[in-house]
């Protein structure tokens, strides 16, 4: 497609459980973003990814949260023992090296 | 470290007249600058940007932001406001030294805009 896509578009699950979320950038686009989005407020960067760098894990909140992305291709980002306070929207996004990013629908996250 | 600052929770306007929703900016190389939008329910969408150039950026649905590298500010405008520009408003800046890390965005907290009739 033309866009940045994620799946699921939501995710209900209980606390403890691990979850995957689903990102499929923009063909061509170098780089790779997460965020997470508490309701009502701002953007948390979370990782990113930029061709075969390391990537930039330094919003991580805890060793609970990991990603992965092959090559240039699609994300997954994994949280493992979800906690109450990890429901959040989830978004990725995409660009060209150092452009604007591109974002996704998001990943809306309860965890009950 | 950079860091951007939207200092209006919400900003109110009628529809017709013009709107500003504001933003200041600290980053320690040159500011590559951002606006995006996000309506209910909805993914951001990328509404324009400053890398360099003309101070005065347009983009997309009629706005338009000002650089000011003096005040470090660089405020979202629009000419006559529209009940349908009322959303969530995004200002966002990266560290435009290198492609490294430095690609990372930083965003403000957000402002929203409200626009009446």
């Amino acid at each position: 497609g033309a866009g940045v896509s994620q799946s699921p578009s939501n995710k209900v699950t209980e606390k403890g459980k691990d979850v995957e979320l689903r990102c499929d950038p923009i063909s061509g686009h170098t780089a790779l973003y997460w965020y997470r989005q508490r309701l009502g407020q701002g953007l948390e960067f979370l990782i990113y990814f930029q061709g075969n760098s390391a990537p930039d894990k330094s919003g991580l909140p805890s060793d609970r949260f990991s990603a992965e992305r092959t090559g240039e291709s699609v994300s997954t980002l994994t949280i493992q023992r979800t906690q109450q306070e990890d429901s959040a929207v989830y978004l990725c996004a995409s660009s060209f090296v150092w452009r604007e990013q591109f974002f996704g629908p998001g990943t809306r996250l309860t965890v009950l | 470290a950079q860091s951007v600052a939207q200092p209006e929770d919400q900003v109110n306007v009628a529809e017709g007249n013009p709107l500003t929703v504001k933003c200041t900016y600290s980053v320690s190389g040159n500011p590559y600058l951002f606006w995006y939008v996000q309506y209910p329910n909805r993914g951001l969408q990328f509404l324009l940007k400053y890398i360099t150039g003309d101070n005065l950026v347009k983009g997309s649905y009629g706005f338009e932001a000002e650089f000011n590298k003096s005040q470090t500010s660089f405020h979202l405008k629009k000419p006559s406001a529209l009940v349908s520009d009322s959303a969530l408003y995004f200002c966002a800046v990266r560290d435009g030294r290198g492609t490294g890390t430095a690609s990372k965005l930083t965003f403000g907290t957000g402002t929203r805009l409200q626009v009446t009739l």
